[in-house]
């Protein structure tokens, strides 16, 4: 059972298209990061959110945590083709000092 | 500030060798972990040191090992290679950023078993 559920796994789009990516789980996490990796690359971290009800903006991407703190979601407006590559969630929960991550959403995004 | 570094970036190697992979933090991280990537099994934790010592360890047998130097910098040993073992390896390194812990990953180490 993955403690933190991505979703959608697969995303095909056009560009100008907007989507959202979600990750949920059942537990609590103390802070929540979003990742992405390009092909052959190491994953580069996009954004930390710690507060429940926290929203981040980073240009096209707007990041929220849940109230809770049990989940996140990544918006991208106007999507491009840079926007492309593999986004992955990864939280940490209180104490654990380890990072649990999602399986990742493959997103596409056709010129 | 330097990111992770990671060396070798690909490396090919037969069943049945081992190998040797290195890693360097961020200066001043403490924390270096190592995950195997696989398109069939995704991201999966290895193990993390830190300050030295192996703080948590994933489910890989003992052919997967590791080790953390004084200066941080670790390296990872994979005995007996098999077919299975090609993945991304990849290193990260993790600090604190106003409080709140940030983990950084490096390029990733290709493996290829022959």
């Amino acid at each position: 059972t993955q403690l933190l559920e991505q979703s959608p796994q697969f995303l095909s789009i056009q560009e100008g298209e907007n989507l959202t990516v979600y990750c949920n789980s059942s537990s609590v996490f103390s802070s929540l990061q979003w990742y992405r990796q390009e092909p052959g690359e190491g994953p580069v971290l996009l954004v930390t959110v710690v507060t429940g009800g926290e929203v981040k903006k980073l240009k096209r991407l707007t990041f929220q945590f849940g109230d809770a703190r049990k989940d996140s979601s990544l918006h991208i407006t106007a999507a491009q083709p840079g926007d492309t590559g593999l986004y992955l969630c990864a939280g940490e929960r209180q104490g654990a000092q380890k990072l649990v991550f999602g399986q990742g959403t493959r997103l596409t995004i056709n010129p | 500030k330097a990111g992770v570094t990671q060396t070798p970036r690909y490396l090919i190697k037969t069943r049945g060798q081992q190998v040797t992979l290195s890693c360097s933090p961020i200066s001043g991280h403490r924390s270096v972990s190592w995950y195997q990537q696989t398109p069939g099994q995704g991201l999966q934790f290895l193990f993390e040191y830190f300050s030295e010592t192996q703080r948590n360890k994933g489910n890989f047998p003992g052919r997967f090992s590791g080790r953390q130097f004084s200066n941080s910098r670790s390296e990872m040993n994979v005995s007996t290679l098999e077919l299975g073992d090609s993945a991304l390896y990849l290193c990260a390194s993790r600090g604190t950023v106003a409080g709140t812990y940030e983990q950084y990953f490096g390029p990733g180490t290709r493996l290829t078993v022959t």
